[in-house]
This record gives structure tokens, sequence and C-alpha cells, in this order.
């Protein structure tokens, strides 16, 4: 049972365009999201962050937004780089309990940004 | 130095022979993580060290041991490698309960078993 899904698999936008990425999930005791960021050869690194009391995290040309009750989030990406050209994973864990820290992935997306 | 490092990058094996594969970091973090990550597919959690008590994923459990010699080291060693343990092996760390509880990764190892 995949309890992390993104989408789409793969998004082509232009330079200077939005991407908007896509993440739900099923586990009600999740209530930490971070995205991350990685470029091939490399290992994932964190993109920015948001914890369910929130609705809306921004950090640069980088926003989440965060549906709690649809269990809901969408990483968007302003002003689109092609130095953004990278797969993006929307990762989900509980900050407390015995599952603390553990985080479950899901498939990713592939973002291309063409010049 | 605020990074994890993993050794080797690359590493090639034989069908049955054992794999070490080793992690380190410098910032205290309380707790180390293995990622197994296949090609179009989510990381995958293997298991955790926190502090020294280790925890393995049921559906791994029989698949891969570790150990934490102290707190910068943790390894990840299979006894007997299979075609199916070609993977990106990921290592994090991170401080369990910190306000930024997001675990930093390494590099990775590219394991390919032949």
């Amino acid at each position: 049972q995949q309890q992390v899904r993104q989408s789409p698999q793969s998004l082509t936008v232009w330079e200077g365009e939005t991407a908007i990425l896509n993440c739900s999930y099923e586990d009600s005791t999740f209530n930490y999201f971070p995205w991350y960021q990685q470029f091939p050869g490399e290992g994932p690194a964190l993109l920015i962050s948001i914890r369910s009391v929130s609705d809306k995290k921004e950090d640069g040309r980088f926003t989440i937004f965060f549906n709690k009750r649809e269990k809901k989030l969408s990483l968007h990406i302003t002003d689109s780089q092609p130095g953004d050209s990278a797969t993006y994973f929307c990762a989900a864990s509980a900050l407390t309990g015995a599952n603390t820290g553990k985080l479950t992935f899901g498939h990713g997306t592939i973002l291309r940004v063409h010049p | 130095d605020t990074t994890v490092k993993q050794n080797p990058r690359y590493k090639l094996a034989r069908v049955g022979k054992p794999v070490n594969l080793i992690c380190s970091q410098t910032m205290n973090h309380d707790t180390m993580y293995w990622y197994q990550k296949k090609p179009n597919q989510a990381p995958k959690l293997l298991l955790f060290y926190y502090d020294k008590i280790l925890n393995r994923e049921a559906d791994t459990f029989e698949k891969f041991q570790s150990s934490r010699p102290n707190n910068s080291f943790c390894s990840l060693y299979i006894g007997s490698a299979g075609l199916e343990y070609s993977a990106m092996y990921l290592c994090a760390s991170s401080t369990r309960g910190g306000c930024n509880q997001a675990p930093l990764f390494g590099e990775g190892t590219r394991l390919s078993v032949l």
C-alpha cells in the first residue's frame, strides 16, 4: 500500500513558468512533510518542509500549499529555471511517537525546465 | 562539516558475496538511517539507529544487518548479495525530536551485484 503518492510522474515547463507538483498521503498520523530535490548522481537534499499546523510555507520561489482535510499538498516553483530540473520527492513523517523521524517517500516527480 | 559521507560511492559485488557499506556524520545526530532506492521507485527505509538502538523494518528484517560502533559511524551489511540488492543505498542522519527533523542525506552508494 503506497502511503504517499506524487503526480505527475514527470513534468516539463518553460523557463519562467510555474511548476506545480502534487502529493497526497493516507496516514493521518503524518504531520511533517519535507520536500527533497535530487540531481543525478547526488543524494536528496532538503528543499522546503511544512508542518500540518500550517497551510502554507514559502521560501523564495518555492511554496508548499497544504490541505489537511483532504490530505493533499503541492509544491509550487515560480519563475522556473533550467537549474531547477531535478527529481522532487515528497515525504511524510510523524513528529511524535515510535515512528518519529521515519520518512515515507513518494515515487518522485521528474521536472524538466526548458530554456 | 554538515555533511553525511558515504563510502564507497560505487560498489561492485558478486552474487553470494558479502557487502559492507559505510556512513559517517560529524553533526552529533542521534539517529542514522539507511534507505534503498531503485529506479522509478520511492526510497525505502531499511533500518535506523536511534542512539544505540537498532530498528529494522519488518519486510527487510532478515536481509540487512547494521552496526553503529559510535555516534558518528554506521554500516550496512549484506551477508550474501543477490541480484535484487542492486540499488542506490542512501544514508541519512537527524536529531530525533528536534525542531527540524528532516534527515540529511549522503550522496549514496550505488551497488551493482553481478
